[in-house]
């Protein structure tokens, strides 16, 4: 089974829309959370990191449900920017290995 | 910072020959990573240090993949023999990883590798 699992997409939305990404992780002992960004041909970068109260960034909200082991991300008013594909990230501090999700890829349309 | 330094940023090379990827963390960063990414499988983890060691390199496809970490400041990731299935882009990060530490992996610029 894989450490992390996200539905690959793709999500194909019009500007404006909310979309929201799940994406469970099999560790109960993970102990940190992110989201990161990936444009194409390019490394990925962070985008938010994931706090069990919730966090909120602009029109991002990410969201962590240790019980159900999933992490979500919400995106609000879509911008043509937005198109990237997402990945979820979760660690251990304890051994310290980044495991990342397949991505989900979405592309905003004008 | 100039952040994580990967070179080459392209390598070209026939089926048989060695490929040697290397990689300068983040100054004062003491976890290094080697991943992988294809279309197929996404981001795999190769392997990765912990303070020039290695923790764990289950990731590691088969023995023609060896990484090494001589120093805080320099890894390599060689294949020997390279096969046209090695084809892919491999990303280097590192991170500064501790006891209760949430810190994020930042990830260079990445090799795009060619086996022909």
């Amino acid at each position: 089974r894989k450490e992390v699992e996200q539905d690959p997409g793709p999500f194909n939305v019009p500007e404006g829309a909310t979309v929201a990404f799940n994406c469970t992780y099999s560790n109960s002992a993970s102990q940190s959370f992110f989201w990161y960004r990936q444009d194409c041909r390019k490394e990925p970068k962070l985008l938010m990191s994931v706090y069990s109260s919730g966090n909120e960034d602009g029109r991002f909200t990410a969201q962590l449900n240790r019980a159900s082991q999933y992490i979500s991300l919400l995106i609000r008013d879509s911008k043509l920017s937005d198109s990237a594909t997402y990945l979820c990230v979760v660690n251990s501090p304890w051994w310290n290995q980044f495991y990342f999700g397949t991505g989900t890829s979405l592309t905003v349309i004008p | 910072d100039a952040g994580v330094i990967q070179s080459p940023r392209h390598e070209v090379t026939e089926m048989g020959q060695e490929v040697t990827l290397r990689c300068k963390p983040i100054s004062g960063h003491n976890s290094l990573f080697w991943y992988r990414q294809t279309m197929m499988r996404g981001l795999e983890l190769l392997i990765y240090f912990n303070n020039n060691v290695p923790i764990d390199d289950s990731g590691m496809p088969e023995d023609r993949f060896s990484a090494k970490m001589p120093n805080a400041s320099f890894s390599t990731l060689k294949i020997q023999p390279s096969e046209p299935r090695d084809s892919a882009v491999y990303f280097c990060a590192s991170s500064l990883w501790g006891f209760h530490s949430d810190a994020e992996a930042f990830f260079g610029q990445g090799t795009r590798l060619t086996v022909v």
